[in-house]
């Protein structure tokens, strides 16, 4: 069975900073797509950004890019210039085909003023 | 363009009762997919529907069981509950089985 691992608990920035949450996932499969979707106090799940496997670029979205590393199986966040309402939980996710998802545990990131 | 919405947020039930919870999808999306997640957990899948019928199911028990009706929507019923059915409980709904899903904001259930 695939797995996602986060291995940050906590993570902390100051604002304006930039921060990077890691995660790496287990799969024997070529072809999947992995997300990083964000849960505010408020619960609902956002998705943050998505990226193919077969995509060799990595995907971006205004502060936010990955850092997509196929053959260590690692999927990286980066967010830039860090804001008040970055602060949430963060959770990795993993997919394959119409497979449903898989998560890891999450991250929570503090940003501090 | 309404996204996924669920009813109620929340809801306190006790030991051995029944509970029904609500979902309709985001405008266009036929596929919903229901989620628990226990607290300080990511999301553990339960099931999904498609075409009004289950297509996938997780590791959960018979007491888990669902409905999707011709307008997209679902719901999901979990019989004589458990204290470890308390959690947060999400529906994400997507176009087809392969899609991006999307969340809604999720109904929370305290069982006691």
């Amino acid at each position: 069975a695939q797995t996602v691992t986060q291995s940050q608990p906590e993570m902390s920035v100051q604002e304006a900073e930039t921060v990077t949450l890691s995660c790496t996932y287990d799969t024997s499969e070529s072809d999947y797509y992995l997300f990083w979707y964000k849960q505010p106090p408020s619960r609902q799940m956002i998705l943050v950004i998505r990226q193919e496997a077969y995509k060799q670029q990595n995907a971006t979205e205004n502060r936010f890019s990955v850092n997509f590393q196929k053959a260590a199986k690692s999927f990286s966040l980066k967010i830039s210039d860090s804001q008040l309402g970055d602060a949430a939980m963060y959770f990795c996710a993993y997919r394959r085909g119409n497979t449903p998802l898989v998560f890891g545990k999450g991250t929570r990131l503090s940003v501090i003023a | 363009d309404a996204g996924v919405t669920q009813s109620p947020t929340h809801l306190i039930k006790t030991r051995g009762q029944q509970v029904t919870l609500r979902c309709s999808p985001k405008s266009g999306h036929d596929t919903v997919s229901w989620y628990q997640q226990a607290l300080g957990q990511g999301p553990q899948f339960i099931f999904q529907y498609y075409e009004e019928e289950e297509r996938q199911r997780g590791n959960f028990p018979d007491r888990f069981s669902g409905h999707q009706f011709p307008n997209y929507s679902s719901e999901l019923n979990v019989n004589a509950l458990l204290l470890g059915d308390s959690a947060l409980y999400l529906c994400a709904s997507s176009l087809g089985h392969v899609e991006t899903q999307y969340f809604g904001p999720g109904t929370r259930l305290l069982v006691l």
